[in-house]
């Protein structure tokens, strides 16, 4: 069974810092991998992929992620943070194959950036 | 981009009733849905997969005679929450997936419907 696990319930960080948000997977095969942000009462917002190919994505506002298969990690990063950044942000992993797309998401990172 | 609906966005239902909610894909055809449940500072949970013009797979632990859904057409899920009680307040979140892409695409999401039932 796939699972992905985010290690951080909150982060905190200044804004115009370096943001990092964690996510660790476990998945037969290569991985889809996904991440998604969610402002309040709404729903998920597609931030970015890896599929196959380069290591690091690069996605919306300015987001990016590096897939590191040794560390079985996808995290997400943003070289300064903007407090409109302030969210829930899921990772989410997809086993590739056929019949199946389900999503097994992440439990959540709440980002805080602090102006 | 591809747009997912739902309606209503919220609701607030007496205990006992029924509740429909209406999850469109507005310019692409959905092959397949899922809906998810999300509680409070919590992760989504995926309660069912929604094929269109078969039953749907519901995940373990989740009521498929208290949660119906019905894929009627490439465009449209409904899950109806029948005789609801107040635990099944929450957070409602369909998403689908364009039949045109391929399986590595992701699946858009729609805004979520907030379900009170008192």
């Amino acid at each position: 069974a796939q699972s992905v696990a985010q290690p951080e319930d909150q982060v905190n960080v200044a804004e115009g810092n370096p943001l990092t948000v964690k996510c660790t997977y476990s998945v037969s095969g290569n991985p889809y991998l996904f991440w998604y942000v969610q402002y309040p009462n709404r729903g998920l917002q597609f931030l970015l992929k890896y599929i196959t190919g380069d290591n690091l994505v690069k996605g919306s506002y300015g987001f990016e992620a590096e897939f590191n298969k040794s560390q079985t990690s996808f995290h997400l990063k943003k070289p300064s943070a903007l407090v409109s950044d302030s969210a829930l942000y899921f990772c989410a992993v997809r086993a590739p194959g056929a019949g199946s797309y389900q999503l097994t998401f992440g439990k959540g990172t709440k980002l805080s950036v602090i102006p | 981009g591809a747009v997912v609906s739902q309606h209503p966005s919220w609701v607030i239902c007496k205990s006992g009733t029924s509740v429909k909610i209406e999850c469109r894909s507005l310019d692409f055809q959905a092959t397949t849905m899922f809906w998810y449940r999300q509680f409070p500072k919590q992760s989504l949970m995926l309660m069912a997969t929604s094929n269109e013009g078969s039953k749907a797979t519901y995940e373990q632990g989740v009521e498929k005679d208290k949660f119906l859904i019905n894929h009627a057409s490439l465009t449209l899920s409904t899950l109806t929450v029948t005789s609801a009680h107040p635990e099944d307040s929450s957070f409602y979140i369909c998403s689908a997936r364009d039949r045109e892409q391929g399986a590595s695409y992701e699946q858009y999401f729609g805004p979520g419907t907030r379900l009170t039932v008192t």
